[in-house]
């Protein structure tokens, strides 16, 4: 079974400047792929950034980007020059490809982020 | 504005009533899911529809019957619900229902309490 962690329930940052919102996960799967999405207080679940397991390079998306180490079962978010609009639940999420599990997200409990004017 | 449209945002329905949730999207994809998620919880998926077959459900009571009459539009049916019950329903879809290959997208859920 596949677990995600994140270790940080909630954060602040202050408008404009850098935050890292940590994530690592457990698996015996070696095809994967990792996703970070947020849920601001509309309720939506919006995808900010997707990582495939086998690309050594890092996904970015605008000021969103992933520190992903394989081998250290590490999926981190770097959000660059915070907006108040970031302010949002964010949570990391793991697809394998293989077995029963491969249509399943297994999330994360989420970092509340907040972005301080 | 979202892709996947819910319907009613908010819902209060006593124990003993029947109530329907409507989801609605016309990306043409073909794969259509069904989350619940409590307050300050990650979503719990509950039951997923691939080319309008229901392929997951994951253990959910048979107070809650899923329907997908066509490959726009996804329903969950409600009935004899406890307190419980009371949460965000998200619903999704993606491409198809390989979820890794095209990412869900999500609507904006239906805030169920039942009382």
């Amino acid at each position: 079974a596949q677990t995600v962690t994140q270790s940080q329930p909630e954060m602040s940052v202050q408008e404009a400047e850098t935050v890292t919102l940590s994530c690592t996960y457990d698996t015996s799967e070696n095809n994967y792929y990792l996703f970070w999405y947020k849920q601001p207080p509309s309720r939506q679940m919006i995808l900010v950034i997707r990582q495939e397991a086998y690309k050594q390079q890092n996904a970015t998306e605008n000021r969103f980007s992933v520190n992903f180490q394989k081998a250290a079962k590490s999926f981190s978010l770097k959000i660059s020059d915070s907006q108040l609009g970031d302010t949002a639940m964010y949570f990391c999420a793991f697809t394998g490809l293989s077995g029963a599990g491969s249509y399943q997200l297994t999330f994360g409990k989420g970092t509340k982020l907040s972005v301080i004017p | 504005d979202t892709e996947v449209t819910q319907t009613p945002k908010h819902l209060v329905m006593g124990m003993t009533n029947k109530k329907s949730l409507k989801c609605e999207q016309h990306m043409g994809h073909r794969a259509m899911y069904w989350y619940k998620q409590k307050a300050k919880k990650p979503p719990e998926l509950m039951f997923v529809y691939s080319y309008e077959k229901l392929s997951i459900n994951e253990s959910v009571p048979s107070r809650f019957s899923p329907e997908c009459p066509n490959s726009s539009l996804l329903n969950l049916h409600l009935h004899a619900l406890q307190p419980e019950d009371s949460a965000l329903y998200l619903c999704a879809s993606s491409q198809d229902g390989r979820g890794w290959v095209s990412p869900l997208h999500f609507g904006n859920g239906t805030r169920l309490t039942v009382t």
